[in-house]
């Protein structure tokens, strides 16, 4: 079945540092793909989504490229601040019917 | 504020105790979605409705009771639990059932945080 496998952290960045984190992904056919990110206490939010081969999700700064030859959709962010401290998921609507499929989630801690 | 609105917020629970949380979207979604969150653990998908009718139940056992009455509400019924059962129960809606053509996003409620003694 469809899957998702994403760097499962901590961690721990500087204020103003580059953020990486690696999400590939297994699956039949064209899935979109998506990050969610949950804060302290709360549940979560979408932060960017894609939905076919080359598109670049953006918002707050982050981005993420579908990128087919390498089924990754790896998320970026040039400088990051400590209110991204946060847990960060990675997951993919299936093309078959199948429901989201969430990674592990990748905790960041940014320090001031 | 939230679309999607779970109650209550934290409980705590005996193992004989019986409990409900509830769900509640004001988003006008036809899919509902119960999630459990485990300390280490990757999200679990629970139970899935569609149109008030539940089209998954991913191996949750009997001891988890799901209802949805209508598109707008999703309650857990709870009874008998196990100390491993604790957790953070997590409500999601999305506009249409997730995969195929659909390539909508799931809207999350806060969750309820439940801690079985």
């Amino acid at each position: 079945g469809d899957s998702v496998t994403q760097m499962e952290g901590p961690v721990t960045l500087s204020e103003e540092a580059f953020l990486t984190i690696n999400c590939t992904y297994t699956a039949t056919g064209y899935p979109s793909l998506f990050w969610y990110v949950q804060y302290p206490g709360e549940g979560l939010q979408l932060l960017l989504k894609a939905t076919k081969a080359d598109d670049k999700g953006s918002n707050k700064g982050f981005e993420a490229t579908y990128r087919k030859e390498t089924t990754s959709f790896h998320l970026e962010k040039g400088s990051v601040q400590v209110s991204d401290s946060a847990v960060y998921f990675c997951a993919l609507s299936g093309v078959y019917g199948q429901n989201f499929v969430f990674g592990p989630g990748t905790r960041l801690s940014v320090l001031p | 504020e939230t679309g999607v609105t779970q109650t209550p917020r934290h409980l705590v629970m005996g193992m004989t105790n019986k409990k409900s949380l509830k769900c509640e979207q004001h988003l006008g979604h036809n899919a509902m979605y119960w999630y459990k969150q485990s300390a280490k653990k990757p999200l679990e998908l629970m139970f899935v409705y569609n149109f008030k009718e539940q089209t998954e139940n991913n191996s949750v056992p009997s001891r988890f009771s799901p209802e949805c009455p209508n598109s707008s509400h999703l309650f857990l019924h709870l009874h008998t639990l196990q100390p491993e059962d604790s957790a953070l129960y997590l409500c999601a809606s999305s506009p249409r059932l997730a995969g195929g053509t659909n390539t909508g996003e799931l809207f999350f409620g806060e969750g309820s945080r439940l801690t079985v003694l």
